[in-house]
This record gives C-alpha cells, structure tokens and sequence, in this order.
C-alpha cells in the first residue's frame, strides 16, 4: 500500500462543509483511493473509494486530480454525528487484501 | 442492512485465562478477518482467513492466537493464554470478494486484569 499523508486533527463546527485532504505522492498507476470512517468504540465504516475525477454518495464525495498525489474527502453540512477519525487508504485493493490503517484524521465537530 | 454481529461486547478475563471471541459475519461473504485497536492506537490486522484456513497473518499473530470457523455461519478468535497486553477492542471484519471494502463488526473489548 502507498505511503498516506493525512492531517492528525481537524475541528469545524456544525452545518460547514469539511474537506480532509490526503497526500500519497506514490500512488501507483493500478492503486485505488478508499476512506473508511470510524467512529468512538465502532468499527471502521467503508465511507467512499475512487480511481480519479470525483466520485459522489449519500455520505460525502471524493474529489481526486488529475495527477492522483491527493485525494479530499468532502463532508458536506456537518453535524455532531460526524465526529470520528478519518483513514484514507490507498492501494491496488484486490479483492482479499487487507487493510492497513494508518492513524487517521481526527475531526471534531462543535455546536 | 446486513451487519457483522460480535459477542461479548465486554469481556473482562485473568491473565493466564484463555477466551473466545465470537463473530457472525454476513451471510453471504467468503473472507473473514480479525483486527484490533489497543486504547488510543491504530486498527491492527490480526489474520485474514479464506476458504477454511488462514490467508494471511500478522506478527502479532503468534501461537497463543487462533481462528476458526466452527460451522457455517460463526468465526471465532482464541488467545490461549491472555497476556495484559492483549487488552483491546477486537474487531471482525467479512467481505464478499467480490467489491472492496469489507464490514466490520461493532467489536468485543476485552480486559485482561
């Protein structure tokens, strides 16, 4: 799995958009972009995966340039029940791999 | 929707003592895996386990632990001889093969006192 840089912590408040960038400068040409979302005493959730562009759900979007070194996860309209660590994950994914998670990105939501 | 179900939620154990950890993955998927998070920490993974044998383990993976899947629908993680150490959130994990990104389950915190 490629090298992820992502930051430690992050606080916004209530009804703001949130972006979580990701740097993985080695992403190799097969790799793919995956955030999972773990929240206090839960397991990791599977929030969102892309190749490039931008790819959109019910939870939040992925945008991902054209050179694919980054990646931002946006959450829109946050609430209070978004506040969880963040993993950004990037790797070629085939079907059984595992999953190494790095430490993540803690965001806080205020009132 | 489907869950990944584990039990106990808490379990609290002597050092010494051995403990089984049990999981129900979903129905329908094929590979099943054990993580776990000490207090505070990253998620670690344990061991990935294909087609009734283990496909992949970890360091932390050593001769105290084991996995199995008794019948056809638990798998279950013993620590023959729990060490303070192995106190942690244990989760389980399952997934089709067929797509990435597997489930977890809501994880057993175990104590070892």
């Amino acid at each position: 799995l490629a090298k992820t840089t992502q930051p430690i912590s992050m606080d916004s408040y209530e009804g703001q958009e949130v972006n979580i960038t990701c740097s993985h400068n080695n992403i190799a040409t097969n790799d793919y972009i995956t955030w999972y979302q773990q929240f206090p005493s839960q397991g990791p959730r599977f929030i969102i995966q892309g190749y490039k562009t931008k790819v959109t759900n019910e939870v939040a979007s992925l945008f991902i340039p054209a050179d694919r070194k980054s990646s931002t996860l946006s959450l829109p309209r946050v609430s209070l029940s978004d506040t969880a660590v963040y993993y950004c994950l990037v790797g070629l994914m085939n079907r059984d791999d595992k999953i190494i998670f790095g430490k993540g990105t803690r965001l806080h939501i205020l009132p | 929707e489907p869950e990944v179900t584990q039990t106990p939620s808490h379990q609290v154990t002597q050092m010494g003592q051995e403990v089984i950890l049990r999981c129900v993955p979903i129905s329908n998927h094929l590979y099943f895996y054990w993580y776990r998070q000490i207090l505070g920490q990253k998620v670690e993974f344990l061991v990935s386990f294909y087609n009734n044998e283990i496909s992949e383990k970890s360091e932390i993976f050593d001769d105290q632990f084991s996995v199995e899947r008794p019948d056809g629908s638990n798998f279950t993680l013993k620590i023959r001889s729990t060490k303070l150490e192995d106190s942690a959130m244990y989760f389980c994990a399952s997934g089709t093969g067929l797509s990435y990104g597997y489930t977890f389950g809501s994880g057993t915190r175990l104590t070892v006192v």
